[in-house]
């Protein structure tokens, strides 16, 4: 069946810190790429998303690729803020079922 | 257009007590998904519904659980006899016909 693997954390960063989430999977077929992102006490926003083969999905600084022959996807920024301390899960959705696979989550902190 | 709405946010319950959880989807979103969030994991899939039907609960334990979307009203997942491995955050997400799920803030239920 599906699955995604994501880097464990926590992660702790100063501010301006390149950040990297690894990101893999597992699945049949042509699978959509999801990151989310979930602030204390909220639900999940997304964050960015690619539904084929090396498209990129980019949004507030974020940017990640859906690599095919590395079946991975993942997360990066350049330059993180404290704004950026949040819970980032890798999901994906495909193999002819909507539901969604999510890794286990990455805990960001980004120190001042 | 207001986002995915759940409610109560916050709800406790004592062993063996019934628990409803309500997830008003975004308007114009025919398709509802119902997550479960256990401590320190990822979201799991539980079911998939559209009005009146249910169109994948592979994710639903065989027992105790289970979920409606009505053509009038919110979805409700509902949780008979609950046990202290219930508590849990529930994440209600919608979508319109094969696009990104949007999710609302989530129900912590808290088993006593």
């Amino acid at each position: 069946g599906n699955s995604v693997t994501q880097m464990e954390g926590p992660v702790t960063l100063s501010e301006e810190a390149f950040l990297t989430i690894n990101c893999t999977y597992t699945a049949t077929g042509y699978p959509s790429l999801f990151w989310y992102v979930q602030y204390p006490g909220e639900g999940l926003q997304l964050l960015l998303k690619a539904t084929k083969a090396d498209d990129k999905g980019s949004n507030k600084g974020f940017e990640a690729t859906y690599r095919k022959e590395t079946t991975s996807f993942h997360l990066e920024k350049g330059s993180v803020q404290v704004s950026d301390s949040a819970v980032y899960f890798c999901a994906l959705a495909g193999g002819g079922s909507e539901k969604l696979v999510f890794g286990k989550g990455t805990k960001l902190t980004v120190n001042p | 257009n207001a986002g995915v709405m759940q409610n109560p946010r916050h709800l406790v319950r004592r062993r063996g007590q019934e628990a409803r959880l309500r997830c008003s989807p975004m308007k114009g979103h025919s398709h509802v998904y119902w997550y479960r969030q256990l401590p320190e994991e990822g979201l799991k899939f539980m079911v998939y519904l559209q009005k009146e039907n249910i169109i994948d609960e592979s994710g639903m334990p065989k027992e105790r659980f289970s979920a409606e979307f009505p053509k009038e009203g919110p979805s409700i997942l509902r949780i008979q006899q609950v046990v202290r491995g219930d508590s849990a955050a529930y994440f209600c997400a919608s979508s319109p016909q094969g696009r990104e799920q949007y999710f609302g803030p989530g129900t912590r239920l808290t088993v006593t």
